[in-house]
């Protein structure tokens, strides 16, 4: 079964630089979650999009913006990257409430 | 905001033994979740549970919701090495594009 995708996978980015992650949802699924994961650390919730418009917000900073396109795909956007924003990105989808999870982009800032 | 609190952090445990987590909520959910983690690698949807009561099984996996929605357990039967990993528990309130909370995690490792 198709799964939800995730790339890049690994990136590896210059602090104040900027990178962008693309996370293509599972077909017919129209709600997109993005999630930060710290080593060690639970996933924390950045931000959601249902039916394109943005539904729920968590602690994503404002270097940070995101948005979900005509096709559900989406994008999140990470600008002025700080070493603090190493971590593994995870894009979720759902159709109503069962939300699966892509393998995640891992992003290292230097 | 929400938290929610699971126990135990950790287990190690013998190859065969059952597991046993939970999780509890100062807040009631919609919706209780679990996942199973490995390192490096997306959450893996276990079990989604609905309503309050509801019992669902996944194989050797068992998991409640909370009759008052503030909590959840996970059960694993007959343990095996490939159960190891992180386990997360995860609530949601409300409609779809609501925040998912997560939990911080039960980290099993069994022993052969």
């Amino acid at each position: 079964a198709a799964g939800v995708i995730q790339s890049p996978r690994h990136l590896i980015k210059e602090k104040r630089e900027t990178a962008t992650l693309k996370c293509y949802p599972i077909p017919r699924h129209d709600t997109v979650y993005w999630y930060q994961q710290g080593p060690g650390q639970d996933p924390q919730f950045l931000i959601s999009f249902y039916e394109k418009m943005q539904s729920d917000k968590g602690s994503i900073p404002d270097r940070f913006s995101a948005q979900q396109f005509s096709d559900y795909h989406s994008e999140l956007n990470m600008s002025s990257l700080e070493l603090g924003d190493s971590a593994l990105y995870f894009c979720a989808s759902s159709h109503e409430n069962t939300i699966y999870f892509g393998e995640g982009s891992w992003l290292t800032v230097v | 905001g929400q938290q929610l609190n699971q126990s135990p952090q950790s287990m190690f445990i013998q190859e065969g033994e059952d597991v046993s987590m939970n999780c509890t909520s100062s807040s009631i959910f919609n919706t209780w979740l679990w996942y199973k983690q490995e390192p490096g690698e997306g959450p893996v949807l276990l079990i989604a549970l609905y309503k309050a009561g509801e019992l669902t099984s996944n194989g050797r996996l068992t998991a409640q919701f909370g009759i008052t929605r503030k909590d959840s357990f996970l059960n694993i039967s007959a343990s095996i090495p490939s159960d190891v990993g992180i386990y997360f528990c995860a609530g949601q309130l409300g409609n779809a594009g609501n925040m998912l909370t997560f939990g911080g995690g039960t980290r099993l490792m069994v022993k052969p």
